[in-house]
């Protein structure tokens, strides 16, 4: 069954570095989006991305943050300058041909900035 | 602003027991409900989605219900086992928008 698939698994990071994230959304899904998950606290949407633009963002997705699609099935989210509270769990997601769809998850990456 | 909800934080049932699980959101004027578990330190995987104009949604064990007028969906567990110990997520969409606002959770621990 297809998957959404994320790397690294678990990234530790010193504060001000620059991270990127990488996903391979599902292959013939059109929708992306990035979620985190600050331990213990609740899922919160980050950016939703489609036909090669942001189609929209919440208000913790501020200027430090990007995302890019730079080939057919790669979806990145960098952040510029790591801060501490950027420490979280970062999902990637995607989803199909319209708004109705299933959004599915990937199994997450571990962001530590210390 | 849409908040969502979900009744109990934790619940701790012997195997076997039938359960249900609760979710309140705010705006009722959602496009889809999803229901999702999460396994400790992992990703989510989707169980169930209900579009708006549904009331109910099965698979399996799992038999997921939307009340769009109230505010509310339950996610119905039949004849629980130990392997459904979980996090179980409720997320809800609005119409007009592409992004799911989730509710913190239900702890699920289902003893042998």
């Amino acid at each position: 069954e297809p998957e959404v698939t994320q790397t690294p698994s678990h990234q530790v990071t010193q504060m001000g570095q620059e991270v990127i994230l990488r996903c391979v959304p599902i292959s013939n899904h059109l929708y992306f989006y990035w979620y985190r998950q600050i331990l213990g606290q609740k899922v919160e949407f980050l950016v939703s991305f489609y036909n090669n633009e942001i189609s929209e963002k919440s208000e913790i997705f501020d200027d430090q943050f990007s995302v890019e699609r730079p080939d057919g099935s790669n979806f990145t989210l960098k952040i510029r300058s790591t801060k501490l509270e950027d420490s979280a769990m970062y999902f990637c997601a995607s989803s199909g041909t319209g708004t109705a769809d299933t959004q599915y998850f990937g199994p997450g990456t571990r962001l530590t900035v210390l | 602003k849409q908040e969502v909800t979900q009744i109990p934080a934790a619940l701790s049932v012997p195997e076997g027991e039938n359960l249900v699980l609760n979710c309140s959101f705010t705006d009722s004027a959602i496009y889809n409900l999803q229901w999702f578990r999460q396994d400790p330190g992992k990703g989510l995987t989707s169980l169930l989605l209900i579009q708006s104009s549904q009331r109910e949604q099965t698979s399996g064990r799992l038999n997921a219900s939307l009340d769009k007028s109230s505010g509310r969906s339950t996610l119905y567990i039949a004849a629980s086992q130990p392997g459904d110990s979980a996090t179980y997520l409720c997320a809800v969409r609005l119409s007009g928008y592409s992004t799911l606002t989730f509710g913190k959770g239900t702890m699920l621990l289902v003893s042998p």
